[in-house]
């Protein structure tokens, strides 16, 4: 079975404190793992998506990487605009159009 | 319009109540999708349309009915719900066919809440 986990579950940082958020996978053949922000009351709005292991993509203070068991999302500089729940998801060979979602890590990064 | 659009974004229901949820999509997409989005877990797919035919059903409960009269438009018909349902119900479209790697645009959700 197809299965994503996000650490830490919230992460509480200083403005201008970089980190890393931690994405796991199994999945019987990656077609893509995706990265999604999602801000409280609101839909997940999408950041990147990886394809094969070595990928790496950035947009302004982010940057998504990709090995062939984890992605992991570096936040350099954040500002606290940055705060939100960040969501990784796969989609599997086999899956079709499915997405298997993690369960988020809430960032908050204070002023 | 522009993206995902879903209305309504609140709505509170009674158990015998009937009510729909509706979903527009303005980006040429002709995959429509619809989740789940309970408290204290993971998205998950409910739905899922392809050029109007619905591709997948995960398992929902009947009292759960989609609709999809065209590529641009998906409703969610809910009868005889139960407190459990409660949640942000989220839709969402990609370009369709589902062959290659599809990036899901998603709306802004209806927060549900049966009561």
């Amino acid at each position: 079975e197809d299965q994503v986990t996000q650490s830490p579950e919230a992460l509480r940082l200083q403005e201008g404190e970089s980190s890393s958020l931690n994405c796991s996978y199994t999945v019987s053949g990656l077609r893509g793992l995706f990265w999604y922000r999602q801000d409280p009351g609101k839909g997940p709005e999408f950041l990147f998506t990886l394809y094969s292991a070595g990928e790496e993509k950035e947009k302004e203070r982010l940057k998504a990487t990709l090995t062939k068991k984890e992605s992991f999302l570096h936040i350099t500089a954040p500002k606290p605009e940055d705060s939100a729940t960040y969501l990784c998801a796969v989609q599997a060979v086999q899956g079709a159009q499915k997405l298997v979602f993690g369960q988020g890590t809430r960032l908050t990064i204070n002023p | 319009e522009t993206g995902v659009t879903q209305t309504p974004r609140h709505l509170v229901m009674g158990m015998t109540n009937k009510k729909s949820l509706k979903c527009e999509q303005h980006l040429g997409h002709n995959a429509m999708y619809w989740y789940k989005q309970s408290a204290k877990k993971p998205l998950e797919l409910m739905f899922v349309y392809n050029f109007k035919e619905q591709t997948e059903n995960n398992s929902v409960p009947s009292r759960f009915s989609p609709e999809c009269p065209n590529s641009s438009h998906l409703f969610l018909h809910l009868h005889t719900l139960q407190p459990e349902d409660s949640a942000l119900y989220l839709c969402a479209s990609s370009q369709g066919a589902g062959g290659g790697q599809e990036t899901q645009y998603f709306g802004p959700g209806t927060r549900l809440l049966v009561l």
